[in-house]
């Protein structure tokens, strides 16, 4: 079975642009969260979604928007880019979207620069 | 609100000597904690995870952790340490209450020398 998959691998953007990132969760699993990992840091929460809602996001500015589409796949946008931005974006999806004790699976992230 | 700190930012150690990575946490509230392994240009993978029950975890790859509620901590060890496992470890904690987020430490660098 195909894990969690991610596109772009890699992308450099310059300051102001947008980007968007996109996720596909293992199959069956309905819930897709999304992590900023800046070198030589542990990666941080941005959002989780969880059949097609938003149900928590973390410390990150209104540049930042996410949606989940009825085939659980998601999309992480942001908006006029700062040098701050160049990180690794790593997405997760798990069967459910609350509580229990179920695994996060990751991605290998999309590795974004911003020149 | 959950916090995770790894005190050790690189731990070099040579090929079949024991290791041990260290994570304390802060919580207001029972936590789930885990460990994630990150090799070069990958994601993360998990290693182990304590939910409940027995404090000593044992995980993928020899590693083992344990969980010592009164000094709120959870380190890694691995008995004998090959090559391969150099990379970066992150100890994560999650809420019990909330949903699947994961607040995760700064992570350790593991070097491990012929």
């Amino acid at each position: 079975d195909a894990g969690v998959t991610q596109s772009p691998t890699h992308l450099i953007k310059t300051r102001g642009q947008h980007v968007t990132l996109r996720c596909s969760p293992i199959s069956g699993h309905k819930s897709v969260s999304w992590y900023q990992q800046v070198l030589g840091q542990g990666p941080q929460f941005i959002f989780q979604y969880y059949e097609k809602e938003e149900r928590g996001r973390g410390n990150f500015p209104d540049r930042f928007s996410a949606r989940q589409f009825p085939n659980y796949s998601s999309e992480l946008n942001v908006n006029a880019l700062l040098l701050g931005d160049s990180a690794l974006y790593l997405c997760a999806s798990s069967l459910a979207g609350a509580r229990g004790t179920g695994e996060l699976f990751f991605g290998e992230g999309s590795r974004l620069t911003v020149l | 609100a959950q916090s995770v700190t790894q005190l050790d930012s690189q731990v070099p150690v040579f090929e079949e000597a024991p290791v041990e990575l260290r994570c304390n946490y802060s919580s207001s509230v029972s936590v789930y904690l885990f460990w994630y392994v990150q090799y070069p240009n990958q994601g993360l993978q998990l290693l182990l995870k304590y939910l409940s029950g027995s404090t000593l975890v044992k995980g993928i790859n020899g590693f083992e952790a344990e969980f010592n509620k009164s000094q709120t901590s959870f380190h890694l060890r691995k008995p004998s340490v090959h090559i391969s496992d150099t990379a970066e470890y992150f100890c994560a904690v999650r809420a019990m209450d909330s949903s699947y987020k994961l607040i995760f430490g700064s992570g350790t660098r593991l070097l491990v020398r012929p």
